[in-house]
């Protein structure tokens, strides 16, 4: 399986602020994906990021609040936009697999809105 | 809708006992499932992935799927304090040169007390 890692791990950021999540992967991979996971709940995807490509929004969530970045095969970036508190959650990225049969995640970014 | 459901539990067996998780999809065409497992604070980790009608043993797992009555399920015999996570159900449409999304449950909590 692919190995993968997200920075930061957790963060706790102020109401109106961005941050931006990396995830970054040991292999090529074709599609990226990030995922939300709010306290208690199960995972809603954000978008599908495939390289060379503009990032394939969820219905829900939009490129201005969720802008995202494919620059390569190995590596994207999520940005959460003017935070509110609602958008306290962890954050995951996740991978195909090289046969394309299954999806790896990343170790989360927990964030914390105050 | 594509929809995935789950009974949430939480589901409680002593250990060595036989955890039964069950999970039934909306979408007749669902191609790929699979079950995932999340220790609290952690991400998800693929624990088994089914693709054709029957049963698939891995160790202490068993994945049923039943494609006519759209369910599948998970067996953990012999069941271990160690077991004790969220179990997410995850099924996808396609099976192929790409996976693409995967469509998730809530989670079915399970608990294996000493």
């Amino acid at each position: 399986s692919a190995v993968i890692s997200q920075k930061p791990s957790r963060d706790i950021c102020q109401r109106g602020t961005s941050l931006t999540i990396q995830c970054q992967v040991d292999s090529q991979v074709t599609m990226m994906f990030w995922y939300r996971q709010q306290p208690g709940q199960s995972l809603t995807l954000i978008a599908t990021a495939n390289q060379g490509s503009e990032a394939t929004y969820e219905s829900g969530f939009v490129i201005d609040k969720f802008p995202i970045s494919r620059p390569n095969l190995t590596f994207s970036t999520l940005t959460v936009s003017n935070m509110s508190p609602e958008d306290s959650s962890i954050y995951l990225c996740s991978v195909e697999s090289a046969l394309a049969d299954t999806q790896y995640f990343g170790p989360g970014t927990r964030l914390t809105v105050l | 809708q594509k929809e995935v459901e789950q009974n949430s539990g939480p589901l409680s067996v002593p250990e060595g006992a036989i955890a039964s998780l069950n999970c039934t999809y909306s979408d007749r065409g669902s191609q790929s499932f699979f079950w995932y497992r999340q220790y609290s604070g952690k991400s998800p980790e693929l624990i088994m992935s089914i693709y054709s009608n029957g049963d698939k043993e891995d160790g202490r797992f068993t994945a049923q799927l039943n494609k006519a009555s759209q369910y599948v399920s998970l067996l953990i015999r012999d069941s271990q304090p160690s077991d004790s996570a969220t179990y997410l159900c995850a099924v996808n449409l396609s099976r192929g040169s790409t996976l693409g999304r995967l469509y998730f449950g809530r989670g079915t909590q399970l608990t294996v007390w000493p």
